[in-house]
């Protein structure tokens, strides 16, 4: 069984850019979450979703960051614009309920 | 204010070299402890969860233990692929639908032959 897919897995652009990440949670789990990791600040959750709707988005940097799950099996992280201090590893993970969350592999983003 | 706390930062182990990560936390309404493990490059990985102080959990070489304050995750003969960061979470007060976990800064391990 595939486990969360999240794409590109490597992400290098400019400051100013829009970015957008990509995340594909487990089929049949209805919470997925985005996580952001730094060496500064280790692990972080930024937002995240029940049954597609988002629930606690206090993690959330600024109004640069949008989160958006159109569908059961689709979300997005946008950054837009983009900055050096967003540069980090980000995860997505899905869980059923409150069930044990599962991560994806991670998008490392670099902002020149 | 809510938090968790793990030691050592690094940790270095010969193989066969018993050890414990220790996670120590003040969390009000905990409502679950949470063992990851980390590989480079890759996303945590779940080892174990508990939820009542003196439940204890084991899985290979590894045994996740609770108390009302801490956590410890005992590594008997580790062998090098054991090798990885640790990480410890907690969830904490009604969420909702899904669990809020917040995480410790990890305990990096190495094991050498």
């Amino acid at each position: 069984d595939a486990g969360v897919i999240q794409s590109p897995r490597h992400e290098v652009t400019e400051m100013g850019q829009e970015v957008t990440l990509r995340c594909k949670p487990i089929s049949g789990h209805n919470s997925l979450f985005w996580y952001r990791q730094t060496m500064m600040r280790g692990l972080e959750l930024l937002i995240y979703f029940n049954n597609n709707v988002p629930i606690d988005d206090s993690g959330m940097p600024e109004d640069r960051f949008s989160a958006k799950m159109p569908n059961a099996s689709f979300s997005t992280l946008k950054i837009q614009p983009s900055e050096p201090r967003d540069s980090a590893v980000y995860f997505c993970a899905s869980s059923h309920g409150a069930d044990t969350q599962y991560f994806g592999p991670g998008t490392r983003l670099t902002v020149l | 204010e809510d938090q968790v706390t793990q030691s050592p930062e690094a940790l270095r182990l010969q193989e066969g070299e018993s050890s414990s990560l220790n996670c120590s936390y003040t969390v009000s309404g905990l409502r679950g402890l949470f063992w990851y493990r980390q590989d480079p490059g890759k996303g945590p990985e779940f080892l174990f969860t508990l939820y009542s102080a003196g439940e204890e959990k084991e899985k290979e070489r590894l045994k996740a233990t609770l108390t009302k304050k801490e956590s410890f995750l005992h590594i008997t003969a580790p062998k090098p692929e054991d090798s990885a960061t640790y990480l410890c979470a907690f969830v904490a007060g009604i969420t909702g639908g899904g669990n809020k976990l917040t995480f410790g800064t990890g305990t990096q391990l190495k094991v050498e032959l």
